[in-house]
């Protein structure tokens, strides 16, 4: 069936650092890719997004890279903080939010 | 804008015991979503309605898990009878589908331990 990996399952950096988290896609009619962040306890939360016919989009300390070609797509967090600290996950969907399928999910820390 | 309520936030049952979990979108979503997150993992897709219609429930287990969506807003989850990899976190989400914006917009959850 259709998955997304997500690498890595967790992520040390030091405080100021990047961090980056790479997943990978099967259905190649996924054309739609949301990040979320998912502090302990707290529902997951849409941090940013990117669609298929965008290469790269960025927002403030975030952005996203996206290869169609190569079926990836990547998170990239510059100055990391500490409070970035969380778990990130990764989706891949069609239009209209059809088959999203989550990644596994990526643990990073962010050491002060 | 009120976010996507859900409850109750926590319930604790015995196998073979039943449950229901309730969810109110945002006002206007069209889509609404069940997901099952079981710990450590990503949210696993249950079922996706369409206003009061299923579009999705190719990994909803039917034998004990039902779902539905009166007048297209509301919507309960029940599971009948539970076992115990059920417990997870269960969580509504719901988007508009129509705008630009297809991100979801994630309830608080429903907590199930099945003991």
């Amino acid at each position: 069936g259709e998955n997304v990996e997500q690498h890595p399952s967790t992520l040390s950096v030091q405080e100021g650092d990047s961090a980056v988290i790479k997943c990978t896609y099967s259905d190649s009619a996924s054309n739609y890719f949301p990040w979320y962040k998912q502090e302990l306890g707290k529902r997951p939360q849409l941090i940013i997004d990117i669609r298929s016919n965008v290469g790269e989009k960025k927002d403030q300390r975030i952005a996203v890279t996206l290869n169609k070609t190569a079926k990836h797509f990547s998170l990239h967090i510059t100055e990391t903080q500490p409070e970035d600290s969380a778990v990130y996950f990764c989706a891949a969907s069609k239009t209209g939010g059809f088959k999203t399928i989550f990644g596994a999910g990526t643990r990073l820390f962010v050491k002060a | 804008e009120a976010g996507v309520a859900q409850s109750p936030r926590y319930k604790i049952i015995e196998k073979r015991q039943s449950v229901a979990f309730w969810c109110n979108p945002i006002s206007g979503h069209a889509t609404l979503y069940w997901y099952q997150q079981i710990l450590g993992q990503g949210p696993k897709l249950l079922i996706q309605f369409q206003n009061n219609g299923v579009v999705d429930d190719s990994q909803l287990p039917k034998d004990r898990f039902s779902a539905e969506r009166l007048k297209g807003v509301d919507s309960t989850l029940k599971i009948q009878p539970a076992k115990l990899e059920d417990s997870a976190v269960y969580l509504c989400a719901s988007s508009t589908r129509q705008g630009v914006d297809y991100g979801y917009t994630f309830g608080s959850g429903t907590r199930l331990t099945v003991v």
